[in-house]
């Protein structure tokens, strides 16, 4: 089973849909998650991070369940420019800083 | 602000050739880390440096070495090069933690092939 696991898509949606994207990850030690985002030929960029609460920047709501070992990304009212590729990552456990990556998810917000 | 800034941006390599990939950073940031990410794949952690003088394997170490020059600077070597390291590679700094990774920030990416 891989560490990481995204729905590689693509998504494809018009714009102003809501879309989500779940992602499970498999150590259960791990204590820092995040949603990266990376367009075509670019590097990863950070877009959150995720908190045992929830949180919520704008357009976009992130939520981790570590019952269930997985983190969820919620876009609202998706624009054009919201189309990449969505990274789910975590670390590999308590005070380890190395970081796992997912494959990612791609999202096509279509006019 | 330059941020994390990644030395060539290009290259074309012939099997068994040598170079070294090089990434500074200017945010003062203890860890480093590099990594390769091929289609499908995602990015896999190669190695890291956790603060000046120290380095670590990752997932993917065979092949690389590499040295952490001082605070700022993080380079990675490819010895003997392989067509199977043909990749593009990201070099990445975050900062102290403070009981909580800190999220990492990524240079462009050095796009690597090997022939």
């Amino acid at each position: 089973r891989k560490e990481v696991e995204q729905d590689p898509g693509p998504f494809n949606v018009p714009e102003g849909a809501t879309v989500a994207f779940n992602c499970t990850y498999s150590n259960s030690a791990s204590q820092s998650f995040f949603w990266y985002r990376q367009d075509c030929r670019k590097e990863p960029k950070l877009l959150m991070s995720v908190y045992s609460s929830g949180n919520e920047d704008g357009r976009f709501t992130a939520q981790l369940n570590r019952a269930s070992q997985y983190i969820s990304l919620l876009i609202r009212d998706s624009k054009l420019s919201d189309s990449a590729t969505y990274l789910c990552v975590v670390n590999k456990g308590t005070g380890r800083r190395a970081l796992t990556f997912g494959s990612g998810t791609r999202l096509q917000v279509q006019p | 602000n330059a941020g994390v800034t990644q030395t060539p941006k290009f290259q074309v390599l012939k099997t068994g050739q040598s170079m070294t990939l090089q990434c500074a950073q200017d945010m003062n940031h203890n860890s480093m880390y590099w990594y390769r990410q091929d289609p499908g794949m995602g990015l896999r952690l190669i190695y890291y440096s956790a603060s000046e003088g120290t380095t670590d394997k990752g997932e993917v170490p065979n092949g690389y070495n590499v040295s952490r020059l001082n605070k700022r600077e993080f380079s990675l070597r490819l010895e003997s090069a392989a067509p199977s390291q043909t990749s593009v590679y990201f070099c990445a700094s975050s900062g102290q933690d403070r009981g909580s990774n800190q999220p990492q920030h990524f240079g462009d990416g050095t796009r690597l092939s090997i022939l």
